[in-house]
């Protein structure tokens, strides 16, 4: 495996469902983002993680758990998810958010239907 | 808080130049960067400027004006595949190191 991958590529769950997300990073990066992406709305950032240490909570609702085990694997644990809450999760990893500007890797996302 | 403004869609056919720009407002600025996302796929780093001019790289170059909070991205010789959406995005004050606040994308539709 290379690059960043994400795990499933599709999810359909009910709203009183329990799911998790799962993200992979090959680079040897430090930094890792979740974001959103919603249909005609920009990629929104919702979580941040640098060595393993959560940075940023961008004021994600509850319902949305993020883990970062080790640099390698971010989570996003899913409970009692909305329908709104239906979108596009795009995992990315870069080296390191505090040295200078270092591009940002994605991965192919998780689609997510909330029924 | 920061925002970015871009055209939502721009059509243009191959082997034509076409000019996405993005205009924001920000906090504070450390630089623009530009990403490409195809349907389906995830978005790809292309360009990061982070003084003013021009960077160019292959077909495709980038352009930044700090002290008109400006950037675009030109494409030249457009293939049907560069057929994608292309997103600026800005490092603020607000988004120290590499975190990222994007604008909502421009649709490329590159016709024959």
């Amino acid at each position: 495996e290379t690059g960043v991958t994400q795990t499933p590529r599709h999810l359909v769950m009910g709203m009183t469902n329990k799911k998790s997300l799962k993200c992979e990073q090959h680079l040897g990066h430090n930094a890792m983002y979740w974001y959103k992406q919603s249909a005609k709305k920009p990629l929104e950032l919702m979580f941040v993680y640098n060595f393993k240490e959560q940075t940023e909570n961008n004021s994600v609702p509850s319902r949305f758990s993020p883990e970062c085990p080790n640099s390698s694997h971010l989570f996003l644990h899913l409970h009692t998810l909305q329908p709104e809450d239906s979108a596009l999760y795009l995992c990315a990893s870069s080296q390191d958010r505090s040295s200078g500007y270092n591009e940002q890797f994605f991965g192919p996302g998780t689609r997510l239907t909330v029924l | 808080g920061q925002s970015l403004e871009q055209p939502s869609e721009v059509t243009a056919v191959e082997g034509a130049i076409v000019q996405i720009n993005c205009t924001y407002q920000t906090s504070g600025f450390y630089g623009l960067s530009w990403y490409q996302q195809h349907d389906g796929g995830a978005p790809t780093f292309l360009s990061y400027n982070a003084l003013d001019g021009l960077e160019e790289t292959g077909r495709f170059s980038s352009f930044l004006s700090r002290s008109d909070s400006y950037g675009y991205l030109l494409l030249q010789e457009l293939q049907m595949k560069d057929s994608a959406s292309y997103f600026c995005a800005v490092r603020g004050q607000d988004n120290a190191g590499n975190m990222l606040t994007f604008g909502g994308g421009t649709r490329l539709m590159v016709k024959p």
